[in-house]
């Protein structure tokens, strides 16, 4: 059965460091693009960025790039999201998802980490 | 960079009415939109993908349709465990991918 499971919710101030996690099973990791997508508090789903494990092939989304760092471990079946110095803004919910083979949709998604960022 | 504009952003129908929902690329994007449903404290999940595939245990009332830039999403019948957001995803051949503004749906 594939999984994907998420570190827990996170409370950090402004200007601070964070690296949240995303661990797959169930499935050859290093052969899928894992991604991130954001969802600040009563808004919509915003595609952040993918990342494929096998090469750390990394995409984007014009918003995010050089604000955030997308990776994956695939000895340890890990992604992750981090942020070098983080803004009330950034407070929201985060889902990794993993996509197809195809690579044309998100197959199976993780429970999502909530972050808080406030002073 | 693509954007998509869904419509409308809200809606509000009886049980067993038939639901459309319309979504808009920037640019031509050929079959590459999925339709996606979010319930309130859930992950999203697709309901449709390449415009008109029915995903894995999708009910068949949800459908889609369209190619190039414009787009629809259906539910035939309403029913209550339908009421939820719904949004459309574009990508590319790259993999970079767009999500449209989400259209909520509630009964009326």
């Amino acid at each position: 059965e594939v999984q994907l499971v998420q570190s827990g919710a996170e409370v950090k101030k402004p200007g601070e460091s964070l690296k949240i996690s995303c661990r797959g099973s169930g499935y050859k990791f290093m052969n899928y693009w894992i991604g991130w997508v954001r969802q600040m508090p009563g808004k919509g789903l915003e595609w952040m960025g993918i990342v494929y494990p096998g090469d750390s092939d990394t995409r984007y989304g014009p918003s995010f790039r050089g604000h955030v760092t997308i990776s994956a471990d695939p000895s340890i079946t890990t992604a992750w999201l981090q942020w070098s110095s983080l803004k009330a803004s950034d407070t929201a919910m985060y889902y990794c998802a993993r996509l197809t083979g195809a690579g044309n949709f998100f197959e199976y998604w993780g429970q999502g980490t909530l972050v808080i960022v406030s002073s | 960079d693509i954007q998509m504009t869904q419509s409308p952003s809200s809606l509000s129908a009886s049980v067993g009415d038939r639901v459309t929902i319309t979504c808009q690329a920037s640019q031509d994007i050929y079959d590459f939109l999925n339709w996606y449903q979010q319930k309130p404290g859930e992950a999203p999940r697709v309901l449709i993908y390449d415009a008109s595939t029915l995903g894995t245990g999708v009910p068949s009332r949800f459908s889609g349709r369209g190619s190039g830039t414009n787009f629809t999403f259906t539910i035939s019948s309403l029913q209550p465990e339908d009421i939820a957001t719904y949004y459309c995803q574009q990508y590319d051949t790259l993999l970079r991918s767009s999500f449209g503004g989400g259209t909520k749906v509630e009964i009326k």
